[in-house]
C-alpha cells in the first residue's frame, strides 16, 4: 500500500487559511469516509485532529474542518496561528483492517 | 486522562530480536483495538498493526508481516510488539496508538529503536 500523497510545505499568514491536499486510490480515501488527520509537533506524538473525513474531536479547535471529494481529502485551517506550525498528515482506511498515512505537509506560519 | 508509556527501545545489531510494551492507563483498555505506528527520524508515520481487544484478530503492513508480532495482556493493561529479524530500516520511533474507531484517537510518546552494527 503506498503512501497518501500530500504536498511537502503549505504556508501562510496570521490570520489567513490554508488548505491541505490529501490524495489516495479507489482502494482506500475513495473507497472509505474513514479519513483521519493529525498534527505532530517536533519531538511530539500526533495528536488526532479530525476523524471520519470531517469530525472533530471534543478539544480540537472549529478552526480545522475536513473534506472529501473522490480519492482526495482535505484539511483547512482558518485563522492560522503560529502555534500551527507543525507537520500535518492524513490517514485513510485502507480495507481489511490496514491503514494508510500521508506522506507528511509542514505547515509554516509566515 | 489517557496515558499510553512506550518501553524497550535500544540499539540493536541487525538481525536481532526486541520486545516493545506500552503501558496504557486512564482507559478502559479492554474496550479499544491497539495499533503500532513507527516513525523513521526525520520521516513521516508508517501504520505497522493492530489487535482487536480481545486478540482475536491481529494485522500487519507488508513490510513487518512475518516479522513482527502484536500481543496484548488485558490483566496488565499492556501491548506488546515482538520484533524480529530486525533491519537497519527498523531504525524508528514506535509508538503505540488506541484506536474505538477507524482512526487513533490518542498515542503515546514513542520509544526509539535503533538498530545498528
Amino acid at each position: 500500500q503506498s503512501a497518501l500523497t500530500q504536498p511537502a510545505s503549505v504556508s501562510g499568514s496570521p490570520g489567513q487559511a490554508i488548505t491541505i491536499s490529501c490524495t489516495g486510490s479507489t482502494s482506500d480515501i475513495g473507497d472509505y469516509n474513514y479519513v483521519s488527520w493529525y498534527r505532530q509537533h517536533p519531538g511530539k506524538a500526533p495528536r488526532l485532529l479530525i476523524y471520519d473525513v470531517s469530525k472533530r474531536p471534543s478539544g480540537v479547535s472549529n478552526r480545522f474542518s475536513g473534506s472529501k471529494s473522490g480519492n482526495t481529502a482535505s484539511l483547512t485551517i482558518s485563522g492560522l496561528q503560529a502555534e500551527d506550525e507543525a507537520d500535518y498528515y492524513c490517514a485513510s482506511y485502507t480495507g481489511s483492517s490496514t491503514y494508510v498515512f500521508g506522506t507528511a505537509t509542514k505547515v509554516s506560519v509566515l | 486522562e489517557v496515558q499510553l508509556v512506550e518501553s524497550g527501545g535500544v540499539v540493536v545489531p541487525p538481525g536481532e530480536s526486541l520486545k516493545l510494551s506500552c503501558a496504557a492507563s486512564g482507559f478502559t483498555f479492554d474496550e479499544y483495538t491497539m495499533h503500532w505506528v513507527r516513525q523513521a527520524p526525520g520521516k513521516g508515520l508508517e501504520w505497522l498493526s493492530l489487535i482487536t481487544w480481545n486478540s482475536v484478530a491481529t494485522f500487519y503492513a507488508d513490510s513487518v508481516k512475518g516479522r513482527f508480532t502484536i500481543s496484548r495482556d488485558n490483566n496488565k493493561n499492556s501491548l506488546f510488539l515482538h520484533m524480529t529479524t530486525l533491519r537497519t530500516e527498523d531504525t524508528a520511533f514506535y509508538y503505540c496508538a488506541k484506536s474505538f474507531d477507524y482512526y487513533f484517537d490518542d498515542w503515546g510518546q514513542g520509544t526509539l529503536v535503533t538498530v545498528s552494527s
